[in-house]
């Protein structure tokens, strides 16, 4: 059983331009979050998706920032006009069921750096 | 605020000593509490979890927890650590009126040969 798979790993992109993040959860999870993490800090939790739904965003920036989980295929964080602040490790994780009640299976992460 | 603490942010230890690193969280009410580990340059591993029951938790490669509700905290204890131990581990909680994990800021732990 495969774990949850991100890529790519390594992403480097010039300012300005978009950077697209993919997570493809473990078999028969149906949770996918979005987790961002900046040098010396902890992760910090960005967006709740169901299939084909956004359930919590609360912790994404308002703007540049999107993310979706559609019926078919893998998780997307979306970043347009990148900067540099937005250079760090970002984080997928999936779950069977939702957060409370379980347990969260963590991806490799995509390490962006913005140039 | 709700917060999870990790007081250590840095800790340096030889080999066979013993470790405990400090969790503390700000959350009432019930909580699922976790200790996840990261080696360079790779994912999280998850450490030990608990949900309910027994609060010693034990872990994998020798790690164990006490949830100790009175004091909101799940300290992370190991009796003897080893180089390969050197690592960032995280604190994390999750709540029923939260959708996402809390984490800690993370306490780097080096252990010297």
């Amino acid at each position: 059983n495969a774990g949850v798979m991100q890529n790519p790993r390594h992403l480097v992109r010039r300012r300005g331009q978009e950077a697209r993040l993919r997570c493809s959860p473990m078999k028969g999870h149906s949770h996918v979050y979005w987790y961002r993490q900046l040098p010396e800090e902890g992760l910090k939790f960005m967006v709740y998706l169901q299939k084909e739904n956004i359930i919590d965003e609360s912790g994404m920036p308002k703007e540049r920032f999107s993310a979706e989980f559609p019926k078919e295929g893998p998780s997307i964080l979306r970043i347009q006009q990148v900067v540099r602040g937005d250079s760090a490790a970002y984080f997928c994780a999936s779950s069977p069921s939702r957060v409370a009640a379980d347990e969260q299976y963590f991806g490799p992460g995509t390490r962006l750096t913005v140039t | 605020a709700q917060s999870v603490s990790q007081h250590n942010h840095h800790v340096i230890l030889s080999e066979a000593a013993s470790l405990e690193l400090g969790c503390n969280y700000s959350y009432g009410g019930t909580v699922n509490l976790f200790w996840y580990v990261q080696y360079p340059g790779q994912h999280l591993q998850l450490l030990l979890k608990y949900f309910s029951g027994d609060p010693l938790v034990k872990g994998i490669k020798g790690f164990e927890a006490e949830f100790i509700k009175s004091k909101f905290s799940f300290n992370l204890r190991k009796p003897s650590v080893q180089w390969s131990d050197t690592a960032e581990y995280f604190c994390a909680v999750t709540t029923y009126n939260n959708n996402d994990m809390r984490f800690g800021a993370g306490t780097r732990l080096t252990v010297k040969p």
